[in-house]
Parts: structure tokens; C-alpha cells; sequence
């Protein structure tokens, strides 16, 4: 099936500091999407990219999808204490796939303050 | 507006019995879906509901593993017998559009 290899796995960075992770895969897709995941809590959809090399940013956090469409990346800057949790990305195949998408293993922030 | 709600949010049962999980969708949202993550690996699709039918199951692991969607509102998913590989975090999603999902906080399995 398809997979996705996000990186890094996890990052310890300081207050302040720009953060960039990323996500590949060997199929394409026609959506990614990034999420974020606070403890205890479900997946948090930040960032929902449309068309290949398309940029959109929300706040400090800025998305792009490749020109392949077959990877995306995720910077968050300036970072701040709330950023910590897990990022995933995921791709959305398009087609009779409809709501099933394929999530990165994560990226665990921990911001040091 | 309520969120997806699951429940229970822990449950700790002994490698045998039987667990059935609950998820309740954003009213208005005809799709719901069922993801699992397992520790420190992505999260996985198991099925999707359409209303009350299923859509795709293609991410059910066995037939230990049982959803149901009764009426097409709230969603059950019940593993009998439960094996120890079950453990995880089990997340429920609905939606109007197809990728944009909303998760439900999730319900943490620990089998023992």
C-alpha cells in the first residue's frame, strides 16, 4: 500500500527557533494535509494543500505541495511553547479512496522555553 | 458546534474479552470514519461509513474487528476477543468533504 516517510521523527528546538519538517512518498497524491496532534487529544487539521506547488500559510505556519505531488513540507516560525504535540502529514489519493488518508509516522515538537 | 466524541476515552481489558468502542459525529456529517494508531507508528485507516453503510473496510485488520453505524449517527466498533497486538489509540473522523476529516479525541485500548 502507499506510505509516507515523514521527517524527522522528533525535534527539540528553542523558543523562538524556525522548525521544518517534511513528508515523501513513492505515489501521488491529489490533497496533503498536515495535522497537529496536542496530548490527549484527536488530530487538528492546520493546513490543507490542493494543487501541486501550491504555498498557503496559516499564521506562523506555512505549507507547500510539491511539484511532483509527491511530497509536501511544513516550517513553523518563530516557534512558540504551544507548538508542542505531534505533527502528521497526510495525502489524500483522490478518486474512490474519498476519506481515507495516508498519515506519516509524526513529527514529536518539544519547544524549549 | 460539539465535536466527535468518542468513548470511552481508556480501556484496559485482558486478552480475550471483548471491548466495543463508541463515536459520536459532528451532527450533519453523513461520513465517519475508524483510524488506529499503534505506538509510534502512523495512524491507519480502518473504514469508512456512508450514513449507515459501509463504504470501505479495506483497513480492517481480521473479523475480530466489527463496526457498525445503526441509523447512520453514532458509530460502534467492537473487538471480540481482543488480542494483545490491538493495543492502541483508537480515532474516530467524520466529514462533509472527503479529506477534510475531523478527529474525535480518541479512545486509548490497552489489552494486557
Amino acid at each position: 500500500g502507499q506510505q509516507l516517510n515523514q521527517s524527522p521523527q522528533s525535534m527539540f528546538i528553542q523558543e523562538g527557533e524556525d522548525v521544518s519538517m517534511n513528508c515523501t512518498s513513492s505515489s501521488i497524491f491529489n490533497t496533503w494535509l498536515w495535522y497537529k496532534q496536542d496530548p490527549g487529544e484527536g488530530p487538528v487539521l492546520l493546513i490543507a494543500l490542493y494543487k501541486a506547488g501550491e504555498l498557503t500559510s496559516n499564521g506562523r505556519l506555512t505549507a507547500q505541495f510539491g511539484i511532483t505531488r509527491k511530497d509536501s513540507f511544513l516550517n513553523i516560525s518563530a516557534s512558540i511553547p504551544s507548538d508542542v504535540g505531534i505533527y502528521f502529514c497526510a495525502g489524500h489519493a483522490g478518486g474512490t479512496s474519498y476519506g481515507k488518508l495516508t498519515f506519516g509516522q509524526g513529527t514529536i515538537l518539544t519547544v524549549h522555553p | 458546534e460539539a465535536g466527535v466524541t468518542q468513548f470511552p476515552s481508556h480501556s484496559v481489558i485482558e486478552k480475550g474479552q471483548t471491548v466495543t468502542l463508541r463515536c459520536d459525529p459532528i451532527s450533519g456529517h453523513d461520513n465517519l470514519y475508524w483510524y488506529r494508531r499503534v505506538m509510534g507508528k502512523e495512524i491507519k485507516f480502518l473504514l469508512h461509513f456512508v450514513k449507515e453503510s459501509k463504504q470501505d473496510e479495506s483497513g480492517m485488520p481480521n473479523n475480530r474487528f466489527l463496526a457498525e453505524r445503526t441509523g447512520g449517527t453514532y458509530s460502534t466498533l467492537k473487538v471480540q476477543p481482543a488480542e494483545l497486538e490491538d493495543s492502541g489509540v483508537y480515532f474516530c473522523a467524520s466529514s462533509q468533504r472527503p479529506e477534510k476529516l475531523f478527529f474525535g479525541s480518541g479512545t486509548q485500548l490497552s489489552v494486557l
